[in-house]
């Protein structure tokens, strides 16, 4: 069974950083492309960015560019996301989500707040 | 940029079937695969219908996706429809490299 766990989230002050965790267990995760994708509060999903299985490919939302940075460890079944100079409207729900037939974590919260 | 264009809200009754759309904003929606989510209240997303139509084997067949090219729409239909239904429903799919989310769906079950 596929599973995707986050870790990571938490309150921030602006113009801070956060590191997010994931760790995937249930498949080869060294098959597939990984994605970020946030929803914040009320609003619809958005995505963040992905990185292929290699790490060679990476893309970003514009709305990120410059300040997150994504990155996995193929040898410890784990994907990152490097979260800085956050902002208040960076405050949503991260989830990770697996390539292929899609799978999602449960997620975790950044609240940029001062 | 590609954009998705979804209805804000769709509503009917249990036992009914129901049609959310998803329009391109350009070219041509059948360009890249469209994939369906659905997101209950307070839950992480799951996904319904990957590659335009097909269903991860734990997705009821009520749930049903299709394109339709000559009005650049791709289309989820739930047949039978449920209480437990209700939520909010999106597409996504590509621009370039890029994922697409359209605006969402929230469906009614009343």
């Amino acid at each position: 069974e596929v599973e995707l766990v986050e870790s990571g989230g938490g309150v921030v002050q602006p113009g801070g950083s956060l590191r997010l965790s994931c760790a995937a267990s249930g498949f080869t995760f060294d098959d597939y492309t990984m994605f970020w994708v946030r929803q914040g509060p009320g609003k619809g999903l958005e995505w963040v960015s992905s990185i292929s299985w290699d790490g060679d490919r990476i893309h970003y939302a514009d709305s990120v560019k410059g300040r997150f940075t994504v990155s996995r460890d193929n040898s410890k079944n784990s994907l990152y996301l490097q979260m800085s100079s956050l902002r208040t409207e960076d405050t949503a729900f991260y989830y990770c989500a697996k390539g292929g037939i899609i799978y999602w974590g449960q997620g975790t919260l950044v609240t940029g707040s001062s | 940029n590609f954009m998705l264009t979804q209805p804000h809200s769709v509503s009917e009754s249990p036992g009914k079937t129901v049609t959310i759309s998803c329009t391109g904003s350009s070219g041509s929606i059948s360009r890249s695969y469209v994939q369906w989510y659905q997101q209950r209240p307070g839950s992480a997303p799951t996904t319904l219908i990957y590659e335009d139509w097909r269903r991860p084997s734990e997705v009821p067949d009520r749930f049903s996706g299709s394109i339709d090219s000559s009005s650049n729409s791709a289309s989820l239909t739930i047949s039978g429809l449920k209480t437990e239904d209700e939520a909010d429903y999106y597409c996504q799919s590509y621009d370039g490299s890029n994922w697409v989310f359209g605006g969402g769906t929230k469906l009614t079950v009343l």
